[in-house]
């Protein structure tokens, strides 16, 4: 059992160039979860997927695309990206819906330049 | 809306010494409250929760109440090792259809010397 799995773990952007971070949970879970890590502003949320289909902004979304492909993954696209993007991502998938707790994968670090 | 407020760091503590480091909230409905940690070079792992008011959460030493009428989930351990050096986040979840989703605070991070 991994648990929640993000690919790759370190990745160098230039400015304007794409790509696509992938994660995969393997506990059935219904819930998954993209934030991005700064110094100074704890995890902020990007995305998230409620279930299976259904995919929702979150705090800052500007810049970034979700696909839910199915109930397992969740992968997160920079289309175009932008220094600002410079962050570590994180992915997390959460059971049902009466229960809160989000499980964390070990995160992505992206730096463009 | 729903805040997290914690309290800045860096925390530096000697081995052994007693351990806290505060967190408020503010959230609209009635959340339920969490302490995440993460060592160095890893993802956020749960630490404790509470979810409803003066119930205490505890795991590994460390202990967090929450307090309703302060709006507090301070954590607090009786004497912190080398290994417990690490960020730690406190986070509120309110519940809600879907998702409910987090909302942390910036992040304390804690160094215990030898």
């Amino acid at each position: 059992n991994a648990g929640v799995t993000q690919t790759p773990k370190f990745q160098v952007l230039k400015t304007g160039q794409s790509m696509t971070l992938q994660c995969a949970q393997d506990m059935n879970h219904n819930s998954m979860y993209w934030y991005r890590q700064d110094p100074g502003m704890g995890l902020r949320l990007i995305y998230y997927s409620a279930s299976e289909g259904t995919t929702d902004k979150g705090e800052v979304p500007n810049g970034y695309n979700v696909s839910r492909l199915n109930k397992r993954e969740f992968s997160l696209r920079l289309e175009s990206a932008a220094p600002s993007q410079t962050s570590v991502y994180f992915c997390a998938s959460k059971g049902l819906a009466g229960e809160n707790e989000q499980f964390f994968g070990p995160g992505t670090r992206l730096t463009v330049l | 809306g729903n805040s997290v407020t914690q309290m800045e760091g860096p925390v530096t503590l000697s081995e052994e010494a007693f351990l806290t480091i505060n967190c408020t909230y503010t959230a609209t409905g009635y959340p339920s409250l969490f302490w995440y940690v993460q060592y160095p070079g890893e993802g956020l792992q749960l630490l404790l929760k509470a979810t409803k008011a003066d119930d205490k959460g505890s795991n590994k030493g460390f202990e967090a109440t929450y307090r309703k009428e302060t709006t507090s989930f301070h954590l607090e351990k009786g004497s912190v090792q080398v290994s417990d050096s690490a960020v730690y986040f406190c986070a509120l979840s309110e519940r809600q259809t879907g998702a409910n989703n987090l909302f942390f605070g910036t992040g304390t991070r804690l160094t215990v010397i030898p």
